[in-house]
């Protein structure tokens, strides 16, 4: 079945610096969607991408889908101690459910 | 609108007791789906329904059963409680399968 690997399992960064997380499908996606999860909440969803290659930003972060449609990274510049949590990435081939990846867990020294 | 409304928030029960976690949406939402999360384990999909009357296995069912009745209801039951099944659930709930996922609060179970 599908698989979703997400790297690093952990990030601890210091404040202002730059986290990046990565996600890895084995099979070709028809989406890729990115969720946030805060300490003790529970997941809300950040964006959607689609097409091959495709790149957006909200803010600070950095969303991109690679152009053979398995893989997508987040990157965030300058973190701050508000980035704390956990992300997700969760991907589908077309008509699927999701599956999710394990997730990345960011810790954010002030 | 109240989106995704899971009851209850902590429950702690014994080895062997039955109980129902409960979940209800609002935005008239085809999908539905139950996911547990354990650390380090990311979100596991128990089971979910494309729309009333209609549901299917994830990756992980055994122990669990689902119904849907309604587009509003999906309860899950646990049949028999094992320490195993010590978790947090999560439901969650969209348009269609593969769309954004709108995600209750949580419901935090501890099984002695």
């Amino acid at each position: 079945g599908q698989q979703v690997m997400q790297i690093p399992q952990y990030q601890h960064v210091q404040e202002g610096e730059d986290f990046t997380t990565y996600c890895n499908s084995s099979t070709t996606l028809s989406n890729i969607q990115w969720y946030k999860q805060r300490p003790g909440g529970h997941p809300v969803f950040l964006i959607q991408l689609v097409k091959s290659g495709e790149v957006k930003k909200q803010k600070r972060l950095t969303f991109q889908f690679g152009e053979a449609k398995k893989n997508s990274s987040l990157h965030i510049t300058a973190t701050q101690t508000t980035d704390v949590g956990t992300y997700f990435c969760a991907g589908s081939n077309a008509g699927n459910m999701l599956t999710f990846g394990g997730g990345t867990r960011l810790m954010v020294k002030p | 609108n109240a989106g995704v409304t899971q009851t209850p928030k902590f429950q702690v029960l014994k080895t062997g007791q039955s109980m129902t976690l409960q979940c209800a949406q609002d935005m008239n939402h085809e999908y539905m789906s139950w996911y547990r999360q354990d650390p380090g384990m990311g979100l596991r999909l128990i089971h979910y329904s494309v729309g009333a009357g209609i549901t299917d296995q994830g990756e992980v069912p055994n122990g669990y059963n689902v119904s849907r009745s309604t587009t509003e209801d999906f309860p899950l039951r646990l049949l028999s409680a094992a320490p195993s099944q010590t978790s947090v659930y999560f439901c969650a709930s969209s348009y269609r399968t593969n769309q954004p996922q709108h995600f209750g609060d949580g419901t935090r179970l501890s099984i002695l």
